[in-house]
């Protein structure tokens, strides 16, 4: 069945960085874009970036421009998340999370990983 | 930037509809969907594209659309309709989710 799974996380001091990674399976990974969500704890959910199919168009939520970077690598069915000068504030629960239909912008999100945690804090 | 607003939480009776909510300027322009969470766990798409359900989606989740206000409705809910809603749209090329509504079945 189609499955996302993350991983990377842990616990990171300000201003260092951290990559995740989003394995697929189940699914033609190089047709679909892929997002990253997060969930401060307790928190509602926030998207972090998008990246379209073939990794030629990349958006990202205003907080974390300049400092995190989306991309993927279809050879190998994994998105990853490059997370540099990382702030307490990036505390949260990241998950990658599937377009519903191939189309890009506009998709739902249809399949969602298990998450992963980072923790920012000296 | 855009806004989605939902209440914080909505109570309904087992068995009796409820209503959460999700307002937005001339969000009936866009395309909304729902996705519930349970504690622990990931969250599920429930509604897209306003109204549509998912595969596996009870049909006594249903969606609706119009003006500033999207509206995901809950007939007959169930002890199991229990968890955290966020609806979610697009606004240009960025993705916005509602603060998320706290559903409780009493």
């Amino acid at each position: 069945q189609e499955q996302l799974v993350e991983s990377g996380g842990g616990v990171v001091q300000p201003g260092r960085s951290l990559r995740l990674s989003c394995a697929a399976s189940g699914f033609t990974f190089n047709s679909y874009g892929i997002h990253w969500v997060r969930q401060a704890p307790g928190q509602g959910l926030e998207w972090v970036a998008f990246i379209q199919y073939d990794g030629h168009n990349k958006y990202y939520t205003d907080s974390v421009k300049g400092r995190f970077t989306i991309s993927r690598d279809n050879s190998k069915n994994t998105l990853y998340l490059q997370m540099n000068s990382l702030r307490p504030e990036d505390t949260a629960l990241y998950y990658c999370a599937k377009g519903l239909s191939g189309a890009g912008t506009g998709d739902a999100f249809d399949i969602w990983g298990q998450g992963t945690m980072v923790t920012v804090s000296s | 930037s855009y806004e989605l607003t939902q209440p914080p939480s909505v109570s309904v009776s087992p068995g009796q509809t409820a209503s959460i909510t999700c307002s937005g300027d001339k969000l009936g322009d866009k395309y909304v969907c729902w996705y519930q969470q349970k504690p622990d766990r990931s969250p599920v798409l429930v509604i897209y594209q306003d109204s549509k359900r998912p595969s596996g989606i009870p049909e006594r989740l249903s969606g609706s659309n119009s003006g500033n206000t999207a509206t995901l409705t809950i007939s007959g809910t169930q002890a199991m309709d229990e968890a955290d809603y966020y609806c979610q749209a697009w606004d240009s090329n960025t993705v916005v989710f509602g603060g998320g509504t706290k559903l409780t079945v009493l």
